[in-house]
């Protein structure tokens, strides 16, 4: 089992639309959870971090963590073509501090 | 976010030719810096763990012989990929973090092509 899965894409949807984005990971001891925006050619960028159960929410993002399930995902309201890109998951596990492990990525394209 | 750079951002070198890629955070003293290499179509692969002031935590099946990495200050860290090879065309990316609560910002990334 992977550590980090995330939902098999392509991932298509139209503008305006909301974009959902899923992972799980297999770490019990996981303590933080990123999601990060990677544009083809590019690194990856910050979009959000979440570390308690629940929602946070930052503008047009949402990033939803069940500790239980061992699930984390990302809703993206409002969906503009900028958006396309490929969103990765990542954890940081409680034995490994400061080490992010990664997810296969999915890749989101928003069509107008 | 704090920020944090890469240099050079390509490299074009010949087979069996050493390469050194310099990561720096501008704005912020970074203990620990990570490397990243990221094949096409895939993932990120933490190669290594950069702690300043000591020696680099390298992950399994990467070679530290191969790939030099030296921390030499709380803003820098180098990764110099040793006689390389076509294989080791990839593109490197290093991040920084601010631990206390652990998130890390990337740097732009290195395009490596050994031909």
């Amino acid at each position: 089992q992977k550590e980090v899965e995330q939902n098999s894409g392509p991932l298509s949807v139209p503008e305006g639309a909301i974009a959902s984005l899923n992972c799980t990971y297999s770490d019990r001891g996981s303590q933080s959870f990123f999601w990060y925006r990677q544009y083809s050619g590019k690194s990856p960028e910050l979009i959000m971090f979440i570390y308690s159960n629940g929602d946070k929410e930052d503008g047009r993002f949402t990033a939803q963590l069940n500790k239980a399930s061992q699930y984390v995902s990302l809703l993206i309201r409002d969906s503009q073509p900028s958006d396309s890109a490929t969103y990765l998951c990542a954890h940081q596990g409680g034995t490994s501090y400061g080490k992010l492990t990664f997810g296969q990525g999915t890749i989101l394209t928003v069509h107008p | 976010g704090a920020v944090v750079s890469q240099h050079p951002s390509r490299v074009i070198c010949k087979s069996g030719t050493s390469v050194k890629i310099e990561c720096r955070s501008l704005d912020f003293q970074a203990t620990t810096m990570f490397w990243y290499r990221q094949f096409p179509k895939q993932s990120l692969m933490l190669m290594a763990t950069s702690n300043e002031g000591s020696k680099a935590t390298y992950e399994q099946g990467v070679e530290k012989d191969k790939f030099l990495i030296n921390h030499a200050s709380l803003t820098l860290s180098t990764l110099t990929v040793t006689s390389a090879h076509p294989e080791d065309s990839s593109f490197y990316i290093c991040s920084a973090g601010d631990l206390g609560l652990g998130e890390q910002f990337f740097g732009p990334g290195t395009r490596l092509t050994v031909l």
